[in-house]
């Protein structure tokens, strides 16, 4: 398998544009998560679908942020207007059961920079 | 919700000495604690992970040790190298199944040439 793919792998984009981040989870797995990754927060998680259902999305910071799960192949995360403070790098990772948490796989991450 | 603390923040070793990292929770009701081992640019990636009925394990010159009754464990690098220089996050399991995985907020490692 190839993994958890993330795209765009790099982003830049002026303060008050839209952007959207992609997401194909592995095959077979049934929970993804968005996590975001800054030095001053480390790693947090953002969101989390369960067979494409969202579970948990009190990690979101406010309501410019939204994600979605259309099917079990494919996520996005969408930030809406973007701010200079919403630069950092965004992991999706998917897992096949919850409670076995060391089958966690991530993807390369988005760096996202909002000038 | 379950909390994770992990310490130290940053932690610099020479080359060959011994890296120490330690991660304390608070709850669980699932079996395994892992430690994920992030490169520079990269994703984070499993390293090791261990159950609680056993106190240490160990895997080439990584060891986790578990300290059940302290709700505590470890990770410990031997003869560190330049190339695990990377950052390393535990997590803790949900304490229910539909509870969130804690990740611990990272400890950058730097071994000096």
């Amino acid at each position: 398998d190839a993994g958890v793919i993330q795209s765009p792998r790099h982003e830049v984009t002026e303060m008050g544009q839209e952007v959207t981040l992609r997401c194909k989870p592995i095959s077979g797995h049934d929970y993804l998560f968005w996590y975001r990754q800054t030095m001053m927060r480390g790693l947090e998680l953002l969101i989390y679908f369960n067979n494409n259902v969202p579970i948990d999305d009190s990690g979101m910071p406010e309501d410019r942020f939204s994600a979605k799960m259309p099917n079990a192949s494919f996520s996005t995360l969408k930030i809406q207007p973007s701010e200079p403070r919403d630069s950092a790098v965004y992991f999706c990772a998917s897992t096949r059961h919850l409670a076995t948490i060391n089958t966690i796989y991530f993807g390369e991450g988005s760096w996202l920079t909002v000038v | 919700q379950q909390q994770v603390k992990q310490s130290p923040q940053s932690l610099i070793v020479q080359k060959g000495g011994i890296s120490i990292i330690n991660c304390a929770y608070e709850n669980t009701a699932f079996d395994y604690f892992p430690w994920y081992q992030q490169f520079p640019g990269k994703g984070p990636a499993l390293l090791i992970a261990i159950r609680p009925d056993v106190s240490e394990k160990k895997e080439g010159r990584f060891t986790i040790s578990f300290n059940k009754s302290a709700k505590q464990f470890s990770l410990h690098i031997m003869d560190s190298q330049p190339g695990d220089s990377a950052t390393y996050f535990c997590a803790a399991p949900p304490v229910n199944r539909d509870d969130k995985i804690i990740f611990g907020k990272g400890t950058r490692l730097h071994i000096l040439p």
